[in-house]
């Protein structure tokens, strides 16, 4: 079935070092979803990304869509300490389900 | 205040005794799904329902029940709890198509 591989893991960094996540998918997606997931917290919808090529920014987090909607990225310039979570992608699969990534647990050391 | 609520927030209990965890959601969602999270698997789907009286198996279904008979409710089900169903749950809700998801604030379960 389809898969969405999410790297790394894990990611240690020093309070303004940036940070990136990796999102990859077996197949091409009509489109891919990011949340972020505070400690102790719940998902919550960051942004949606549709188009081949596109790359949206919200403060100091760019995202992007691949040219072969296969994979997107995430990346925080300058990391706060209120930066810290997990990061989810999240490709849509049948019958309107997301499949989420392993997600990224991003842990900034002040 | 829009917003999906689960309860209870945390939960033990022991293995076999039946249970329900109950998630309702004020924003007239069509669909609504359970998930549960463990370490280094990520956010996998239980089941989901895409309206009234229309539920069906996500990834990993076995042990659960679930329920629509209210669009609001969708309460999950463990007719005989086992310590492997030991887990952090979100419900979750959203309007049908490729649109965002509305979690609930998380149910942590632990069976013994």
């Amino acid at each position: 079935g389809q898969q969405v591989m999410q790297i790394p893991q894990y990611q240690h960094v020093q309070e303004g070092e940036d940070f990136t996540t990796y999102c990859n998918s077996s197949t091409t997606l009509s489109n891919i979803q990011w949340y972020k997931q505070r400690p102790g917290g719940h998902p919550v919808f960051l942004i949606q990304l549709v188009k081949s090529g596109e790359v949206k920014k919200q403060k100091r987090l760019t995202f992007q869509f691949g040219e072969a909607k296969k994979n997107s990225s995430l990346h925080i310039t300058a990391t706060q300490t209120t930066d810290v979570g997990t990061y989810f992608c999240a490709a849509p699969g049948n019958t309107d389900k997301l499949i989420f990534g392993t997600g990224t647990r991003l842990q900034v050391f002040p | 205040e829009a917003q999906v609520t689960q309860n209870p927030r945390y939960l033990i209990t022991v293995t076999g005794k039946k249970l329900t965890v109950t998630c309702s959601q004020n924003m007239n969602h069509e669909y609504m799904s359970w998930y549960r999270q463990d370490p280094g698997l990520g956010l996998r789907q239980i089941y989901y329902s895409m309206n009234v009286e229309v539920t069906d198996k996500g990834d990993v279904p076995e042990g659960y029940k679930v329920s629509r008979k209210e669009k609001r409710n969708f309460p999950l089900i463990l007719e005989s709890p086992s310590p492997n169903q030991t887990s952090l749950y979100f419900c979750a809700s959203k309007v049908r198509g490729n649109t965002e998801a509305f979690f609930g604030q998380g149910t942590r379960l632990t069976v013994v």
